[in-house]
């Protein structure tokens, strides 16, 4: 079964600083990765996804990730936060169930995010 | 995009409860998940072509359907106060797109 580590449950950082959100996966297969963000009160926004390609992939609101199958990683990172980005970050993983044809995601615990002006 | 309702819920031990979601237009797959305080979201189960398509590890108290005009419902029976969380319905296109999620439902046990 698959599953997802965030190791660090809060961070802190200033704003303008530079942001990396870690995240470690278990899946015997190539994953779909995804990072998704969470407001108070809100539901999950996308924030990007890797299917397959290129191990860099760009997002929305100026994050991206990196795929590193050797490290099992799909690490989160923004090169100057802003007060807007204080939130609750998940790291999710995709798996197809083959015989259903379903597709599930398993989910780390989350990172909060706090932003200091 | 993905709208549920209620916002909030207060049910007491022992009753049924009915969670509402109106899928993106034309998704066809909607997939419901659990997400109790302090943790990430859990697959409770996935809905395509108003079939379940699948299954966490949720009991069958948990059950749902899915309707042909872009509604879905999530009924949980005989409710159990560790069944207070936010649940959150998400549509996507096919059944391996990016899944899209609601605001959730915010469900208190007493």
């Amino acid at each position: 079964a698959q599953s997802v580590t965030q190791p660090d449950i809060h961070i802190t950082v200033s704003e303008g600083a530079s942001l990396e959100l870690r995240c470690n996966y278990s899946y015997g297969a190539t994953p779909y990765l995804f990072w998704y963000v969470q407001s108070p009160g809100q539901g999950l926004q996308l924030l990007l996804k890797y299917f397959s390609g290129d191990t860099l992939v760009q997002g929305i609101k100026g994050f991206e990730a990196e795929f590193k199958r050797s490290q099992s990683s799909f690490n989160l990172r923004k090169p100057s936060v802003h007060w807007s980005d204080a939130a609750e970050y998940f790291c999710a993983v995709g798996a197809v169930d083959s015989g259903a044809g379903s597709y599930q995601l398993t989910f780390g615990k989350g990172t909060k995010l706090s932003v200091i002006p | 995009g993905v709208t549920q309702s209620p916002t909030h819920l207060i049910k007491t031990r022992g009753q049924q409860v009915t969670l509402r979601c109106s899928s993106q237009s034309g998704h066809n797959t909607v997939s419901w998940y659990q997400q109790a305080l302090g943790q990430g979201p859990q697959f409770i189960f996935q809905y395509y072509r108003e079939e379940e398509n699948g299954r966490g590890n949720f009991p069958p108290r948990f059950s749902g359907l899915q309707f042909p005009n872009d509604s879905s419902e999530l009924n949980v029976n005989a409710l159990e106060l560790d069944d207070s969380a936010l649940y959150l319905c998400a549509s996507s296109l096919f059944r391996n797109s990016p899944l899209h999620f609601g605001n959730g439902t915010r469900l208190t046990v007493t």
